[in-house]
């Protein structure tokens, strides 16, 4: 187990909603990650946060948001989803800086 | 633009075999290179790691090679046990950020 916790484990939805998934870092980790791993396929950075603030995005459009609280755990919130946001979305912490990087198990999430 | 490019995409290795898993890269700023296991319904686990400037890296029955003039690494997986029958991604880290292969769904026959 790497300390990672995520909620909720699976979440169904329909297209044009909005979601928040939540995400405990491990504990003495500062920066969160989030990634979107789409079936069949390996994960796919959406954003980081340290210290509370955006740091780095990948190629994911704007209403893919986040929040990171002063705990260090952290918030993904999709608005408007389309039947392509379906994908098992990962958290990872890690130390500002670091090389490991420890995911939790994620959030299954199905837009019907 | 696939930075990260993994092979084979699929593997069946017989019980006490070696399986070895390919990955290039194309980006030479990145400066570490991790790979993770994963298994049905959870996340990607951390199973070894190597940085650039090191040409290969044992732990038990995990072995990464790497080869900085060709961009490539791979992984080696000696005594392939059932156990180790799951999905395995090469992944390559740059501003803490990682850029994934597409993974390799290996499968070890008992």
């Amino acid at each position: 187990e790497t300390g990672v916790t995520q909620s909720p484990t699976h979440l169904i939805k329909t297209r044009g909603q909005q979601v928040t998934l939540r995400c405990s870092s491990q504990s003495g980790h500062n920066t969160v990650s989030w990634y979107q791993q789409a079936l069949g396929q390996g994960p796919q950075f959406i954003f980081q946060y340290y210290r509370e603030e955006e740091n780095g995005r990948g190629n994911f459009p704007p209403r893919f948001s986040g929040l990171q609280f002063p705990n260090y755990s952290s918030e993904l919130n999709v608005n408007a989803l389309e039947l392509d946001d379906s994908a098992l979305y990962l958290c990872a912490s890690s130390l500002a800086g670091g090389h490991k990087l420890f995911f939790g198990s994620g959030t299954q999430l199905s837009v019907l | 633009q696939q930075q990260v490019k993994q092979s084979p995409q699929s593997l069946i290795v017989q019980k006490g075999g070696i399986s070895i898993i390919n990955c290039a890269y194309e980006n030479t700023a990145f400066d570490y290179f991790p790979w993770y296991q994963q298994f049905p319904g959870k996340g990607p686990a951390l199973l070894i790691a190597i940085r650039p400037d090191v040409s290969e890296k044992k732990e038990g029955r995990f072995t990464i090679s790497f080869n900085k003039s060709a961009k490539q690494f791979s992984l080696h997986i000696m005594d392939s046990q059932p156990g180790d029958s799951a999905t395995y991604f090469c992944a390559a880290l740059l501003d803490s950020t990682l850029t994934f292969g597409k993974g390799t769904m290996l499968l070890v026959s008992p």
